[in-house]
């Protein structure tokens, strides 16, 4: 399997800090992706960065990508009790056409 | 906006069931998928297809059939359900080629098999 891991699984800050995950994959890529997703709903995207990229900014959101490491993090500034959340990063491989290889997911709760 | 619609967001089966679980989306998109999605485990692809009448296998097939009749339209079939199907599916979509790079889920279906 290609799939690949976030780190932390679960992760609990308060309002205004800043939340921090990673993730790791197994195989090249041609870009890499975060998704959110709400308490039993579907998935959002958030954010692409593409294989020649190394970071990439949204709003309060910051992504970095090491391909050598075959890794990346996501960092969530000055977050706010609405961004409590599971996020899940998703790799295209190379050779993967449009598919997505979806990591496992870190829990987020941002509390009062 | 984009839209894909799962019609059913809970359904209860008895083991041995044969259970559709039915997915439209409304922008034309050439790539569909379904996703199985349990705690600990991510999303796990079961199938995807790529245009009308296609079909490719993704992580994990076992258990599990789709067809796709109509451009917009991707239907995923477990012939005889069991317990250890019990899980969240979830359909998404994108376009193919450079456009495709993000896709676009459903609200998710709860299936329970009993």
């Amino acid at each position: 399997s290609q799939q690949g891991e976030e780190d932390p699984q679960a992760l609990s800050i308060q309002e205004g800090e800043n939340a921090t995950m990673n993730c790791s994959y197994k195989t090249s890529i041609n870009n890499l992706q975060w998704y959110r997703q709400n308490s039993g709903r579907g998935l959002v995207h958030l954010i692409l960065i593409r294989s020649n990229e190394r970071e990439k900014h949204s709003g309060r959101l910051r992504v970095t990508l090491d391909t050598s490491k075959k890794s990346s993090s996501l960092l969530i500034t000055a977050s706010r009790a609405a961004d409590t959340a599971s996020y899940f990063c998703a790799t295209a491989h190379t050779g993967g056409g449009n598919k997505l290889t979806f990591g496992t997911g870190t829990q987020l709760k941002v509390e009062l | 906006d984009v839209k894909v619609t799962q019609s059913s967001r809970y359904l209860v089966k008895r083991t041995g069931e044969k259970v559709f679980l039915e997915c439209v989306q409304d922008m034309d998109h050439e790539n569909m998928f379904w996703y199985r999605q349990d705690p600990g485990l991510g999303l796990r692809l079961i199938y995807f297809s790529y245009d009308v009448k296609m079909k490719e296998k993704g992580d994990i097939p076992e258990g599990y059939s789709v067809s796709r009749e109509k451009k917009e339209r991707f239907s995923l079939i477990l012939e005889s359900a069991s317990t250890n199907q019990t899980s969240m599916y979830l359909c998404a979509s994108s376009f193919s080629g450079s456009r495709g790079n993000t896709i676009y889920f459903g609200e998710g279906s709860w299936l329970t098999v009993v």
